[in-house]
């Protein structure tokens, strides 16, 4: 079983579309994340969102949004895409206050041209 | 905000010997330091972690040192295989598990030469 999954495992679009990621996880973790992966590797969270609160990263434009279904759901809006926004993102999911670390989805690699 | 730096960027070892990665952290409320292997067009996949309130942890070759003062803690691989060759990222959090995340160094590109 797949703890944390993604869909799709890559995407290619054209500049303007607006795309969503869907994310699951079957861990029973109460908090989710979406991380942006560089064409240089550098990993760096977007956003995190549990129960009772969603924290943005402040560098992270308006056209990506967070949409929470319900616990084990996490999607990623993004409207008005641009190149600059090809990278790959990742999904995570931990436990607050129980430490026993964040596990990541497989990634999905999205390709604006 | 917290900020991690990670050195070296790249680095490269004889297969069975030893590699060290330094991070230093910025942010003294940080007490969760996980460490992260990726290979590549794969997830990282954490592969040892420690809190604040251990100086040092060892899993079979692999171990962590943190030192609080100082505020940097490095990951020592033993005995190098060339199945270790991979990105390595260290990060650093407040909550180990909380809402704010994890701050991620940019990574070290480890090369085992056999």
């Amino acid at each position: 079983d797949t703890a944390v999954s993604q869909t799709p495992k890559y995407l290619v679009t054209q500049m303007g579309n607006d795309k969503s990621i869907k994310c699951e996880q079957n861990l029973g973790h109460d908090t989710m994340y979406w991380y942006k992966q560089d064409s240089k590797k550098f990993l760096k969270i977007m956003f995190s969102y549990n129960n009772k609160e969603l924290i943005i990263n402040e560098t992270v434009p308006n056209r990506f949004s967070p949409k929470s279904p319900d616990k084990a759901h996490l999607n990623l809006h993004i409207n008005s895409l641009e190149l600059g926004d090809s990278a790959v993102y990742f999904c995570a999911s931990s436990q607050a206050h129980r430490g026993s670390g964040y596990t990541f989805g497989s990634g999905t690699r999205l390709t604006v041209v | 905000g917290e900020n991690v730096e990670q050195h070296p960027s790249t680095l490269s070892v004889q297969e069975g010997d030893s590699a060290v990665i330094k991070c230093t952290y910025s942010d003294s409320a940080s007490n969760y330091f996980p460490w992260y292997k990726q290979e590549l067009g794969k997830r990282p996949q954490l592969i040892i972690d420690i809190r604040s309130n251990v100086g040092e942890k060892k899993d079979q070759r692999i171990a962590v040192t943190l030192n609080k003062t100082a505020k940097h803690f490095s990951l020592h691989i033993t005995e190098t295989q060339p199945e270790d060759s991979a990105v390595y990222f260290c990060a650093a959090s407040r909550s180990g598990g909380g809402a704010d995340g994890l701050t991620f160094g940019k990574g070290t590109h480890l090369i085992i030469q056999p």
